[in-house]
């Protein structure tokens, strides 16, 4: 699996834009961009995903760089509950594999 | 969507005995479950892959003797930790994928995990 490279932390106000961002310059073309985040001694949870297009659902936004050498996580508005772990990891869905989980960033959510 | 449980959600034991850690798919059949192992401040690390009906498939450096993985049916998955030893407390989660074909064949769901303390 390609591998991805992520701040080890952030900080962002509460009711703030949050960009998270991930680069994985080595990634193949049947690569998808996934995002989990793990809260505080809980199983890691889906955020979301995408493959070459920008993606938005009721959590987050997913943009991705025309190259796809990059991606941000966007976190319209944080909340105190979003405060975890965030993991960019790269699978090809085609195989249904395991994911390779890196450090992610811890984001802090101050109030 | 997709939910995937895990009991106990803790465990406390001595040194020596053995612990089993259940993962189970509750709303969709899972071809392959994974077991992943937290150290604090870690990251996931993948323990195993384990297929139903067949034998697990261990990452380098986790001893097979001692985490015996079982994966009898397509909803239900078990992790026996045999004596442990306190070197082996950690938090350990495990994952689904659904069948392929199916709409979740692509994802993995998680469990809460199981936090184990060997004293």
């Amino acid at each position: 699996d390609a591998k991805t490279t992520q701040p080890n932390s952030m900080e962002s106000n509460e009711e703030e834009p949050v960009h998270l961002p991930c680069n994985h310059s080595t990634i193949s073309g049947t690569d998808y961009i996934h995002w989990y985040r793990q809260l505080p001694s809980q199983g890691p949870e889906y955020v979301i995903h995408g493959l070459t297009s920008n993606v938005n659902n009721r959590m987050a936004s997913l943009a991705i760089a025309e190259d796809r050498k990059s991606s941000t996580l966007i976190l319209h508005r944080a909340t105190l509950r979003d405060a975890a772990v965030y993991y960019c990891i790269l699978r090809d869905d085609n195989y249904g594999q395991n994911f390779v989980f890196g450090p992610g960033t811890r984001l802090s959510v101050l109030p | 969507g997709a939910v995937v449980s895990q009991h106990p959600s803790w465990v406390i034991c001595k040194s020596g005995t053995s612990v089993k850690i259940e993962c189970r798919s509750l709303d969709f059949q899972a071809t392959t479950m994974f077991w992943y192992r937290q150290f604090p401040k870690q990251s996931l690390m993948l323990m195993a892959t384990s297929n139903e009906g067949s034998k697990a498939t261990y990452e380098q450096g986790v001893e097979k003797d001692k985490f015996l993985i079982n994966h009898a049916s397509l909803t239900l998955s078990t992790l026996t930790v045999t004596s442990a030893h306190p070197e082996d407390s950690s938090f350990y989660i495990c994952s689904a994928s659904g069948l392929a074909g199916d709409p979740v064949y692509n994802e993995q769901f998680f469990g809460p995990g199981t936090r184990l303390t060997v004293l």
